[in-house]
């Protein structure tokens, strides 16, 4: 079946506390995106890749990181979190680009204290 | 950079009526423009899309027109069903940098 998955779903941790939100698809896609959905604020964008070992920032990397060592994999790292980073975050993927349809993992609903 | 203005934020309908949810984009150069619908605590999946080169798309009951000289796209629903309520996203293409900018979201209710 094609889809995308992370890894946790839901996570609760403390400020401070390193942590990696896995994402991986076996669709062979290009292209790998991450977001937040914050209410009332939509899904902003934390950092995409176009391809492996290319990365580029989003609207809101502040306090993130990633890597895409490999094409069906992105995980998303945040080394120090801060309350300020309690969401919801989506994993996206698609063929080359992100205009063609995107599809969205089941989300990680991170809370940290 | 791209601001894509979603409205109204909430609409409420009847069922078997029709919705219309709007948005409005500022970059000129956007050529592609898809509306993805979240249903409660699920992710996000593409309802339907259109590019620049045409004005309107049809997929059953859902329909999209686009204006490229307003700037504006609308998601047409009609004989609504209570499966269709959901929060409803608008994009349009970053030119450039292959990339979407996403509205806030529209919150559809559908009252049976």
């Amino acid at each position: 079946e094609a889809q995308v998955t992370q890894n946790p779903r839901y996570l609760i941790t403390v400020t401070g506390k390193k942590l990696t939100v896995t994402c991986s698809q076996n669709m062979n896609h290009e292209y790998m995106s991450w977001y937040r959905q914050d209410p009332g604020l939509g899904l902003r964008q934390i950092y995409y890749s176009m391809n492996v070992e290319v990365t580029d920032k989003g609207d809101v990397p502040e306090g993130y990181k990633v890597s895409r060592k490999e094409k069906r994999n992105f995980p998303l790292i945040l080394e120090s979190p801060s309350p300020n980073q309690t969401s919801l975050y989506f994993c996206a993927s698609s063929w080359e680009d992100g205009y063609n349809e995107q599809f969205f993992g089941p989300g990680t609903r991170l809370t940290v204290l | 950079g791209e601001n894509v203005e979603q409205h109204p934020s909430t609409l409420s309908v009847q069922e078997g009526d029709s919705a219309v949810i709007k948005c409005t984009y500022s970059d000129s150069a956007s050529n592609y423009f898809p509306w993805y619908k979240q249903e409660l605590g699920k992710r996000p999946q593409l309802i339907i899309d259109i590019r620049s080169n045409v004005g309107e798309k049809k997929d059953q009951r859902i329909a999209v027109t686009l204006n490229k000289t307003a700037k504006h796209f609308s998601l047409h629903i009609t004989e609504t069903q209570p499966e269709d309520s959901a929060v409803y996203f608008c994009a349009a293409s970053i030119n450039g940098n292959n990339r979407l900018a996403f509205g806030k979201g529209n919150q559809v209710v559908v009252i049976p």
